[in-house]
């Protein structure tokens, strides 16, 4: 079974308009829960993570995250894309599939002009 | 800053080679692991190491394995390249080993022809 499932593997926004990728993981324990972004030919970097502290994440670049207990959801979300967003992101949770980190599909963000 | 260096780009191999991808990390990072990126399956862990010379099976271990005889160089081993292990393959280091931020290496692109 999918432990970390991302909605949509592709997503089109307009710059200036609101980024809203979904995540969604199956655990009965909340996880540590991350987000990574990709940009092209570069390895993966941290956007943010929730570790408990507090249920709503400020990453960087304008990123933000909301963990949802209620709803296993962990979506991210920037108010307005810039066209330097454009990359793949990808949610992972730890603890979700044993003590490993465990990365959901992705998610390619196109930023249109 | 973090580094995480990895050996070569792009490899082009044949099958039933021997193939090495090496990563080295200049942080003194205890944690060092091997994932595999594939279209729409997001990471998938194949090896990961919490000290020199240990080595832990991932998700996907077949026909990979590993090598860590010092604490900054993590080595992927692919005993008999095959066309199903071409892949983009990315190492990552991490400092603590439970639900620490992993930093990434650029990737190593290989295809097995």
């Amino acid at each position: 079974a999918q432990s970390v499932t991302q909605l949509g593997s592709h997503v089109s926004v307009s710059e200036g308009a609101l980024v809203l990728l979904r995540c969604n993981y199956s655990s009965s324990v909340p996880p540590y829960l991350f987000w990574y972004v990709q940009y092209p030919n570069q390895g993966l970097q941290l956007l943010l993570k929730y570790t408990s502290a507090a249920t709503l994440v400020k990453g960087i670049n304008g990123f933000e995250a909301e963990f949802k207990k209620s709803e296993t959801s962990f979506h991210l979300t920037k108010p307005s894309a810039h066209m330097s967003d454009a990359a793949e992101y990808f949610c992972a949770a730890w603890g979700a599939a044993g003590n490993k980190l465990t990365f959901g599909g992705g998610t390619r963000v196109l930023v249109k002009p | 800053d973090v580094k995480v260096t990895q050996s070569s780009r792009y490899l082009v191999k044949r099958t039933g080679e021997k193939v090495f991808l090496e990563c080295v990390q200049d942080m003194d990072h205890e944690n060092m692991f091997w994932y595999r990126q594939d279209p729409g399956l997001g990471l998938r862990l194949i090896y990961f190491s919490y000290d020199v010379k240990m080595k832990e099976k991932g998700d996907i271990p077949e026909g990979y394995s590993v090598s860590r005889e010092k604490k900054e160089r993590f080595s992927l081993i692919l005993e008999s390249a095959s066309t199903n292990q071409t892949s983009m393959y990315l190492c990552a280091s991490s400092l603590w080993a439970v639900a620490d931020t992993q930093y990434f290496g650029p990737g190593t692109r290989l295809t097995v022809l």
